[in-house]
């Protein structure tokens, strides 16, 4: 199984401040990585595809980085309604998996 | 564009049998290039992957429940379903259906979620 770590936990951010989230896989996964984003009370929502493609009507201030083990989200400026927890999760190898989650709050 | 949505009892009791049942809109279970997925999150944690299920009856399972988990499809009443054996408190979390379309670009990733079900498992 493919463990996916996610550092910090947590990510202490005022609005408008750059946001950078960490993902490490446990084993190299290719570009095979998506990031969710999970409000309170929310299901998921795709926010990032294959490491750094953007889904359908997600802003351009989200974009995916890395390959490998390695991805990192960055979120450029961010906006109130950005603050929540995001997930990464791997589809290079069963049982897919996602990681334990960053929570990015309001400093 | 493809709603979910998720129905089923929220308690249920230690070493019963939890089922739910997934109902798809804007959509057809009996789609060829679609994937039906079954996620679960206990409070407070992170999101465990369960199953998916293909219209032709095809499944993959997590092998931690593997053995006492059924999926299946309902195409007369475009559902798919949830049946876990056994459950103890440790399965008590939120059920998400959630499902993609391997012939979006966005394929095997999960695009459409349902808005989750809460399951208690207890006595």
């Amino acid at each position: 199984e493919v463990v996916l770590t996610q550092s910090p936990a947590t990510l202490s951010l005022s609005p408008g401040d750059r946001a950078a989230l960490s993902c490490r896989a446990s084993h190299y996964i290719s570009t095979y990585l998506a990031w969710y984003q999970q409000r309170p009370g929310q299901a998921p929502r795709l926010l990032i595809y294959d490491a750094s493609n953007r889904a359908t009507g997600i802003p351009a201030r989200f974009s995916g980085s890395g390959s490998g083990t390695d991805f990192t989200l960055t979120i450029s400026s961010l906006e109130p309604e950005d603050f929540a927890v995001y997930y990464c999760q791997q589809r290079n190898n069963w049982p897919r998996t996602f990681g334990g989650g960053t929570k990015v709050e309001i400093k | 564009q493809v709603q979910l949505k998720e129905s089923g009892p929220g308690l249920v009791k230690p070493s019963q049998t939890l089922s739910l049942t997934c109902t798809v809109s804007g959509g057809s279970v009996s789609s060829g290039s679609h994937y039906w997925t079954w996620i679960r999150q206990p409070a407070g944690k992170g999101l465990e992957w369960i199953g998916r299920i293909h219209a032709s009856g095809t499944t993959d399972s997590n092998p931690s429940l593997q053995s006492r988990l059924t999926i299946s499809v309902d195409t007369s009443k475009n559902q798919f379903s949830l049946r876990l054996t056994s459950v103890t408190a440790a399965d008590t979390a939120v059920y998400y259906c959630a499902s993609y379309d391997i012939l979006t670009g966005s394929a095997y990733y999960f695009d459409y979620w349902g808005q989750g079900a809460l399951v208690a498992v207890s006595s």
